[in-house]
């Protein structure tokens, strides 16, 4: 069966500080694979989506960045953290049906 | 663009009751809809997938329907127990190009009272 995995599950950085998450999947090969940020109060926004390696769209212009280095990895990262950066940030992948499947999440908090 | 609208925002009941959550969306031309659960500080769980072609999905005490025509799907919970106490997340996928990208709503907060 599939699985999903995030890292770290919560972090709290300062203001202007480098961030990077990682994402992974296990179980299933060329997915499409997604990030998305839920902040409080809002809904889930997606940030980027990625249909194979090296491959990164990106749906919002951003403080953020997206990397795919393997088929089953995803990270996301920025050089200088922002205060409006903070949020849950989820990873998902899709399945064959266009079904999207999420990970556990990363809590950031910048402070 | 794509607009999914959830109501009611927070609902509470007893044990026991069956319930209906609402989602509606504003372009009808979906390639499937989504039901998901969000515990507190957790993921999303996949509770239930309709494809655009069909009308309804079941999963245990759980029922969703869709009419694509009027832009609705509804949720329906039997039987509610506490540990069904959650937010519920209807998201849309649309046509197209646009097939990777779901839409979402921005909840419906379910409490069970035992």
């Amino acid at each position: 069966s599939q699985t999903i995995h995030q890292w770290p599950a919560t972090l709290v950085q300062p203001v202007g500080s480098p961030l990077s998450l990682e994402c992974t999947v296990e179980g299933t090969s060329n997915p499409n694979l997604y990030w998305y940020r839920q902040a409080a109060g809002r809904g889930l926004q997606l940030l980027f989506y990625s249909v194979g390696i090296g491959q990164i769209s990106s749906e919002v212009p951003q403080n953020l960045s997206a990397s795919r280095p393997q088929d089953r990895q995803f990270i996301l990262s920025s050089k200088k953290l922002l205060l409006s950066d903070s949020g849950f940030y989820l990873c998902a992948w899709g399945g064959i049906k266009n079904e999207q499947f999420f990970g556990p999440g990363t809590r950031l908090t910048v402070l | 663009k794509q607009e999914v609208t959830q109501i009611p925002a927070a609902l509470s009941v007893p044990e026991g009751e069956n319930l209906v959550l609402n989602c509606s969306f504003t372009d009808s031309a979906i390639y499937n809809l989504q039901w998901f659960r969000q515990d507190p500080g957790k993921g999303l769980t996949s509770l239930l997938l309709i494809q655009s072609s069909q009308r309804e999905q079941t999963s245990g005490r759980l029922n969703a329907s869709l009419d694509k025509s009027s832009g609705r799907s509804t949720l329906y919970i039997a039987a509610s127990q506490p540990g069904d106490s959650a937010t519920y997340l209807c998201a849309v996928t649309g046509s197209g190009g646009s097939n990777y990208k779901l839409t979402f709503g921005k909840g419906t907060l379910l409490t069970v009272n035992p």
